[in-house]
């Protein structure tokens, strides 16, 4: 596709459930970036993956996050036993790995715990 | 830590300039520019690289002070297109392009 897709655009789930969030990157980025965007704040950086090398997870606020990237491209960020407090929009952007690429945003996923 | 933006928010008349700065406490490599139109995703702008290069938008400019760690983004002759929230991005000197966005400024253009 021409740019970053995320799915769902919107999730409304209970408190306690287990969600995944897809982002399929631009083609032939090979890195690619998760946010978390609370309403009305700045980007949050959750984990980042470039091509084969171990992620970057220092961004996941508890180990109920965990993303995985499979064959290099889609990747998965996964919530369990949501919390309130993980309400917000997860941008996922990609980006050429090379020196000083811009990062490219999918429209985000709306995640409600209700 | 996360970059500080000033100011948190401006209101402009069409036509009129605006300055947004950045300012961060650790030596960076380079500051990216992104804008944010509500509930869209952010774009991006500017790229300010360690050594003055610049890559980026054609109607807007930047300066990147390295020693200061500071960036500014200049906005001149403002358009109603302009409005939306303006975020730095930081990359410390890793080359590794993970960002550091800062607090935020938001931007409002009115006729």
């Amino acid at each position: 596709g021409a740019g970053v897709s995320q799915s769902p655009s919107n999730k409304v789930t209970e408190k306690g459930k287990d969600v995944e969030l897809r982002c399929d990157p631009i083609s032939g980025h090979t890195a690619l970036y998760w946010y978390r965007q609370s309403l009305g704040q700045g980007l949050e950086f959750l984990i980042y993956f470039q091509g084969n090398s171990a992620p970057d997870k220092s961004g996941l606020p508890s180990d109920r996050f965990s993303a995985e990237r499979t064959g290099g491209s889609v990747s998965t960020l996964t919530i369990q036993r949501t919390q309130q407090e993980d309400s917000a929009v997860y941008l996922c952007a990609s980006s050429l790995v090379r020196v000083n690429q811009p990062q490219h945003f999918g429209d985000g996923t709306r995640l409600s715990i209700l | 830590q996360q970059p500080v933006q000033s100011p948190q928010a401006v209101i402009l008349r069409e036509g009129e300039d605006a300055v947004i700065n950045c300012s961060s406490s650790k030596a960076l490599y380079s500051v990216h520019w992104y804008r944010q139109k509500h509930g869209e995703a952010p774009v991006f702008l500017m790229i300010l690289l360690k050594g003055g290069e610049q890559k980026g938008h054609e109607k807007i400019s930047a300066s990147f002070n390295e020693k200061k760690q500071q960036s500014s983004l200049y906005l001149t002759a403002s358009q109603l297109s302009y409005s939306g929230t303006y975020f730095c991005g930081t990359e410390e000197n890793t080359g590794f392009q993970k960002l550091v966005f800062g607090t935020g400024t938001r931007l409002l253009v009115s006729p």
